[in-house]
């Protein structure tokens, strides 16, 4: 089984701090996204990566950066935390080699933002 | 038009009767479509993938793809309370990337 985890289910940080989002998988996956999930508003991609170093911006990049050093690891960077980015943040992933493309996710951080 | 469109709902449905979910979608490149669970404060769960036309079962979950219509629907049957849960339809239009719809909520009835 696809194993996604993530370093925190639950985070509150003040506003202007640096907060890191950790993402890890195990299943030797090529390609891992970072979303923000909202009421309301559904799943919104913030960054891709398809590859080590690799990096994408999605619908929603600003106020966000993305580092990925090693392929089983993908971070989600907030450089100035602000009360909008109040969210339920999900890391996916899957593999070039996959039929279907199907991503699967790790288990969430929800962030607070005072 | 929303890329990916679902009625919010929430479905009722008695224990036991099946639950019809519904999605249509734009992209007439869209090459797979995925139906997600989600349980109340956890992450999305994938439970079906179809790529073909026609049906695809698992179980209990019955996928139905219709390309010349854009649509693509989840049967449930003998719903339980577990089912219980907001579900995702999602289809990879390629590029990496995958459009996800808002969901909907489905309430089983014990």
């Amino acid at each position: 089984d696809v194993k996604v985890t993530q370093s925190s289910r639950y985070l509150v940080k003040r506003t202007g701090e640096k907060v890191f989002l950790e993402c890890v998988q195990d299943m030797d996956h090529e390609n891992m996204f970072w979303y923000r999930q909202d009421p309301g508003l559904g799943l919104r991609l913030i960054y891709f990566s398809y590859d080590v170093k690799m990096k994408e911006k999605g619908d929603i990049p600003e106020g966000y950066s993305v580092s990925r050093e090693k392929k089983e690891r993908f971070s989600l960077i907030l450089e100035s935390a602000s009360t909008n980015q109040t969210s339920m943040y999900l890391c996916a992933s899957t593999g070039s080699s996959s039929s279907y493309n199907e991503q699967f996710f790790g288990p969430g951080t929800r962030l607070t933002v005072l | 038009q929303k890329e990916v469109e679902q009625n919010s709902g929430p479905l009722s449905v008695p224990e036991g009767a099946i639950a019809s979910l519904n999605c249509t979608y734009s992209d007439r490149g869209s090459q797979s479509f995925f139906w997600y669970r989600q349980y109340s404060g956890k992450s999305p769960e994938l439970i079906m993938s179809i790529y073909s036309n026609g049906d695809k079962e698992d179980g209990r979950f019955t996928a139905q793809l219709n390309k010349a219509s854009q649509y693509v629907s989840l049967l449930i049957r003998d719903s339980q309370p577990s089912d219980s849960a907001t579900y995702l339809c999602a289809l990879y239009t390629g590029g990496f990337k995958t459009i996800f719809g808002a969901g909907t909520r489905l309430f089983v009835k014990a």
